[in-house]
């Protein structure tokens, strides 16, 4: 198994409401990531999970909120957003790095989230 | 800081060869990667080079020269279906982070 399974694939959201997109590997992966990608520009990184620990948090506003429940599952709760969240929202697992070298990443097929 | 420069548009045309060009300065830097990415979809992993030379895997190769801090992608016969978005994307050791180019936008005509 080399997926990960985003949900929901779309999502309609007021700005007063609160969300959760969800993200699920099996493959052992121990690093986990969240990404944000407008149209036409690479996704940027928000989160880095190792090990179940946030490793990193570039600075994401306290609207987006990470969760690692386990090794195999990673949440993002989002409360308050603004319209200009809207956007694709990339969840990634890998192996876990070390300065040998890097694992490539697989990538879910993303939740489009709009805020309206 | 963290700079990846690579092309924002390419065409070429079904059956031919086409280069995608990358340079980095980035700190940390450990190796890197080239993801592809239709419109709408998630990227995928297309390579990773971490030592200099040539990567060769079917049609795609990639190359690396660590101190000129460059890479390229070549697709040989190129067929419609490689119309997608080519990521350059450099890889930091402390915190296993990839840093992303802008992405290369390849149309392929018939």
């Amino acid at each position: 198994d080399t997926e990960v399974t985003q949900t929901p694939k779309h999502l309609v959201m007021g700005m007063t409401n609160k969300k959760s997109l969800k993200c699920e590997q099996h493959m052992g992966h121990r690093a986990m990531y969240w990404y944000k990608q407008k149209a036409k520009k690479p996704p940027e990184l928000m989160f880095v999970y190792s090990y179940e620990k946030l490793s990193i948090n570039e600075s994401v506003p306290s609207r987006f909120s990470p969760e690692c429940p386990n090794s195999s599952l990673l949440n993002l709760h989002l409360h308050a957003l603004q319209p200009e969240d809207s956007a694709l929202y990339l969840c990634a697992s890998s192996h876990q790095s070390g300065l040998a070298g890097a694992y490539e990443q697989y990538f879910g097929p993303g939740t489009r989230l709009t805020v309206t | 800081g963290q700079n990846i420069d690579q092309p924002t548009e390419m065409t070429a045309t079904e059956g031919a060869i086409v280069q995608i060009n990358c340079t980095y300065q980035t700190s940390g830097f450990n190796g890197l990667f080239w993801y592809q990415q239709h419109a709408g979809e998630a990227p995928t992993f297309l390579s990773y080079n971490v030592l200099d030379g040539l990567e060769e895997k079917g049609r795609f190769s990639s190359f690396l020269s660590r101190s000129k801090g460059y890479s390229y992608l070549l697709l040989k016969e190129l067929q419609m279906k490689d119309s997608a978005s080519y990521l350059c994307v450099a890889y930091n050791n402390a915190g296993n982070m990839l840093t992303f180019g802008g992405g290369t936008r390849l149309m392929v005509k018939p």
